[in-house]
């Protein structure tokens, strides 16, 4: 089965500083990878996704890039705010009989001190 | 609109003893996934359920099962609980087959 394998698992930067999160997977068939930010109690909540037809997605402060050759894709977070602190999840999927069966890395603890 | 809606919020069992937990789709989503968050780990894909059928199953054991009411709320039962099914239980649903999941805020079971 596919296997996410994501890194750091926890960050801290500066406020104004960017932050880079990595992700690399296992299952070529893999073509839909999105990434969720989860606060303290809080549910998990898509920030960005990014399909496999597609090298990079940008969205604001937010930027995810996927390189399906390598298997990785990652995410960019520029000018980081206080707020942005929170748990970090990569996920892969695939559609077909598979779909909704996100496979997820095992999260980064992204802290931004003001 | 109401997003996401899982009860109870918590519940604590002892080993051996079942638990039902139950999830409210947003309106209109026909699909409620779930997934199990142990602590420190990442999200574990359970079970999908579409249109009342089940469609996919994670890598657990048979104690673990659900359904989906016509209504497409669904609920998973756990039999035969365990210490390690200590965990965050977090539904979700999606419209359609677009991608996003649409998460609650979770059950967490403790078993004892």
């Amino acid at each position: 089965g596919e296997n996410v394998e994501q890194h750091p698992s926890t960050l801290s930067v500066q406020e104004g500083d960017s932050a880079v999160i990595k992700c690399t997977y296992s299952d070529s068939a893999s073509n839909y990878f999105p990434w969720y930010k989860q606060e303290l109690g809080k549910r998990p909540q898509l920030i960005i996704d990014i399909r496999s037809n597609v090298g990079e997605k940008k969205d604001q402060r937010i930027a995810v890039t996927l390189n399906k050759t390598a298997k990785h894709f990652s995410l960019h977070i520029t000018e980081t705010q206080p707020e942005d602190s929170a748990v970090y999840f990569c996920a892969a999927g695939s559609g077909g009989t598979s779909y909704g069966k996100l496979t997820f890395g095992q999260g980064t603890i992204l802290t931004v001190h003001p | 609109e109401a997003g996401v809606t899982q009860s109870p919020t918590h519940l604590i069992k002892t080993r051996g003893q079942q638990a039902t937990l139950r999830c409210s789709p947003i309106s209109g989503h026909t699909s409620v996934y779930w997934y199990q968050q142990a602590l420190g780990l990442g999200l574990q894909f359970l079970l999908w359920y579409d249109e009342g059928e089940e469609r996919n199953r994670g890598n657990f054991p048979p104690r673990f099962s659900g359904r989906q009411f016509p209504n497409y709320s669904s609920e998973l039962n756990v039999n035969a609980l365990e210490l390690e099914d200590s965990a965050l239980y977090l539904c979700a649903s999606s419209l359609d087959r677009t991608g996003e999941l649409f998460f609650g805020e979770g059950s967490r079971l403790t078993v004892l």
